[in-house]
């Protein structure tokens, strides 16, 4: 089956330091998305990247899809102690919605 | 605006026992689904529905049932709850398929 691959596991910055996470699919993807989850919550939707070398950008988040639509990455320009969370990648193979969820990227920010 | 809820948000109960979470959603979405979250695993899909009285298993199906006889109710019935089965488990929407997922606040499951 279709499997998610989300490095690194864990990551430590001080704050105003960049962050990326990187994402990878077995297979293609119709879509890819994005969603984070503060400590003790739910998953949040950020974003959904669906054309091939697709590049979006919310405020200090930017996010990429790979021209073969099998990687993604979500980088974050000079964090914040508000990033801290999770960070998933969730891949769609099917377009149907059955995601497909990385093991996800913990973010650290210290102040 | 409600959104989408869960019920109950703790949950403790024994092996074998029968154990029902419920997920409410005030949007009228079409799409609903379960997930179970455990450390190492992420977030694995258990069952999927696209419609009222339409459903699908997702990664991890097996002891778990669904229903979803209204758009809004997608409840999740544990037949014979195992220590397994011990999780944090998120329900979520979506407007059309493929798109962005709105989640419930999470049901805390111990099975002891």
């Amino acid at each position: 089956g279709q499997q998610v691959m989300q490095i690194p596991q864990y990551q430590h910055v001080q704050e105003g330091e960049d962050f990326t996470t990187y994402c990878n699919s077995s297979t293609t993807l119709s879509n890819i998305q994005w969603y984070k989850q503060r400590p003790g919550g739910h998953p949040v939707f950020l974003i959904q990247l669906v054309k091939s070398g697709e590049v979006k950008k919310q405020k200090r988040l930017t996010f990429q899809f790979g021209e073969a639509k099998k990687n993604s990455s979500l980088h974050i320009t000079a964090t914040q102690t508000t990033d801290v969370g999770t960070y998933f990648c969730a891949g769609d193979g099917t377009s149907y919605g059955k995601l497909t969820f990385g093991q996800g990227t913990i973010l650290t920010v210290h102040p | 605006d409600a959104g989408i809820t869960q019920s109950p948000r703790y949950k403790i109960t024994e092996t074998g026992r029968q154990v029902t979470l419920m997920c409410h959603q005030t949007w009228s979405h079409s799409y609903m689904f379960w997930y179970r979250q455990d450390l190492g695993h992420g977030l694995r899909l258990i069952y999927y529905s696209a419609a009222a009285d339409i459903t699908d298993k997702g990664e991890v199906p097996d002891g778990y049932v669904v229903s979803r006889s209204k758009t809004e109710n997608f409840p999740l019935t544990l037949e014979s709850a195992t220590r397994s089965q011990t999780s944090v488990y998120f329900c979520a929407s979506s407007e059309l398929a493929g798109v962005g997922q709105y989640f419930g606040p999470g049901t805390r499951l111990l099975v002891l």
